[in-house]
Parts: C-alpha cells; sequence; structure tokens
C-alpha cells in the first residue's frame, strides 16, 4: 500500500549487532500489528500497538509508536539467526470495527555469522 | 495451540482451470479473512466475513473469485478460471469479534502455467 511504506526494504546484519525497521504513515494509525513471516510461510503475529508513545517488548524485539501515531519502528537487540525473515508491519487506518489492515511490502532481514 | 488450517499448502494449475482453496479458523473465531499475497509485497485483503456473511469484497474480483463460509466456521476461495497474473500466496487469517489482531495459516502458494 502506497499510505503505509516500510523503510528499509531490506538489510543485513551480523549476528549480535542491533536493527531498526521503520514503518510510516500518512494517515492516523488507530491500531499499528508487527508481523514476522518466513519464506513460503504465513503471517506470525508479534506485537501490536494501539497509543501514541506506546512501546511493547518481546524477548529481544521492541515496538514503539510515536506519539503522533504516524510511524512505527521495530527494534531488535543482539540479532541471531532465528530473527531472520520477512518483517511487515499492518495498520488500521479506520475507527470502523469492520476496517481493514494494510499491509506494507515488508523488510526482508537476513542475519550473518 | 490453536492454528488456522488451510489446504493445499502448494497448487499448481494450468490456465483457464478452476482451483479451490480451504480454510479452517481457529475455533471461536466468528471474523475470517482471505488475502492474497504477491512475491514481494505485503498482503492484499480480498474478502472478509463475519459468520457467515461477507462485511468487505472490495477488491475481489468478482468476474473469477467467489468465495463463501456456508455455516460460517470454514472457508472456501474459488478462482475459475485462473489466468496467470493469479499466481500468488492466497492466506487466509481469523480473529475474534471487533479484534483486528489476525491469526494467519500457513498459505497456499499458488502457481498459474
Amino acid at each position: 500500500s502506497q499510505e503505509l511504506e516500510q523503510s528499509p526494504q531490506s538489510l543485513i546484519v551480523q549476528e549480535g549487532k542491533n536493527l531498526t525497521i521503520n514503518c510510516t504513515s500518512s494517515k492516523t494509525l488507530y491500531g499499528l500489528y508487527w508481523y514476522k513471516q518466513k519464506y513460503g510461510e504465513g503471517l506470525i503475529f508479534l506485537m501490536m500497538l494501539q497509543k501514541g508513545g506506546e512501546e511493547k517488548s518481546h524477548e529481544k524485539i521492541t515496538a514503539k509508536l510515536d506519539e503522533k501515531k504516524q510511524q512505527s519502528s521495530l527494534h531488535i537487540t543482539a540479532s541471531q539467526p532465528s530473527h531472520a525473515g520477512i518483517y511487515l508491519c499492518g495498520a488500521d487506518m479506520t475507527t470502523d470495527s469492520w476496517g481493514k489492515l494494510q499491509f506494507g511490502a515488508g523488510t526482508q532481514v537476513v542475519v550473518t555469522p | 495451540e490453536a492454528e488456522v488450517a488451510q489446504s493445499p499448502r502448494y497448487k499448481i494449475t494450468e490456465k483457464s482451470q478452476a482451483v479451490a482453496f480451504w480454510c479452517d479458523p481457529i475455533s471461536g473465531h466468528a471474523t475470517l479473512y482471505w488475502y492474497r499475497q504477491i512475491l514481494g509485497q505485503g498482503p492484499e485483503l480480498l474478502v472478509q466475513f463475519q459468520d457467515e456473511s461477507v462485511v468487505d469484497d472490495s477488491q475481489l474480483p468478482k468476474d473469477r473469485f467467489s468465495a463463501e463460509r456456508l455455516k460460517g466456521v470454514d472457508s472456501t476461495l474459488k478462482i475459475q478460471p485462473a489466468e496467470l497474473g493469479d499466481s500468488a500466496m492466497y492466506l487466509c487469517a481469523s480473529s475474534l469479534t471487533g479484534s483486528k489482531e489476525q491469526y494467519f495459516g500457513p498459505g497456499t502458494r499458488l502457481t498459474v502455467t
């Protein structure tokens, strides 16, 4: 979706290093969902953010939603081979309870030894 | 742990043939989604069901695609006739009513030759 931009498109990180992925919208985000996808497989739910300034962490992954609710970042600390995959952000841009999620194009993460 | 089931996982078909995909959502999830994901892009919603009713099929190519969820549980997505451009991953997801926290199945990878 052109309304939701993910950056970078791909990145290569050495094992043990940190990485950050960004998801930016021109519209207010009423909900922001981070997913991970291994090639050829379904999406695995990681985290959901709804409030401006909200931050959530799970193991070595931290996600934040900015105060204006138009940008989110996903940060991985001390990356491991298990972190390799495609990370997608899905955004709820409506207050409609039937509103669909719009997804970014994804960021491919490669972790090298 | 409850999961969304999809079958088949892979399907190769010739253009102009009919093809069908099946999805069984997590038990108790009244909302069911069918997405199409083209390689290198994020998922795009094709159709959304609430129980047995369609609540959004605005992106479904209705001349060749159809979807049903007759008893409000499992669902079938059909393409007839298939075209080369239909080659993609077809993902099914489900959620509790009113929640946009969606859980995805493993997907069906369709190749049209």
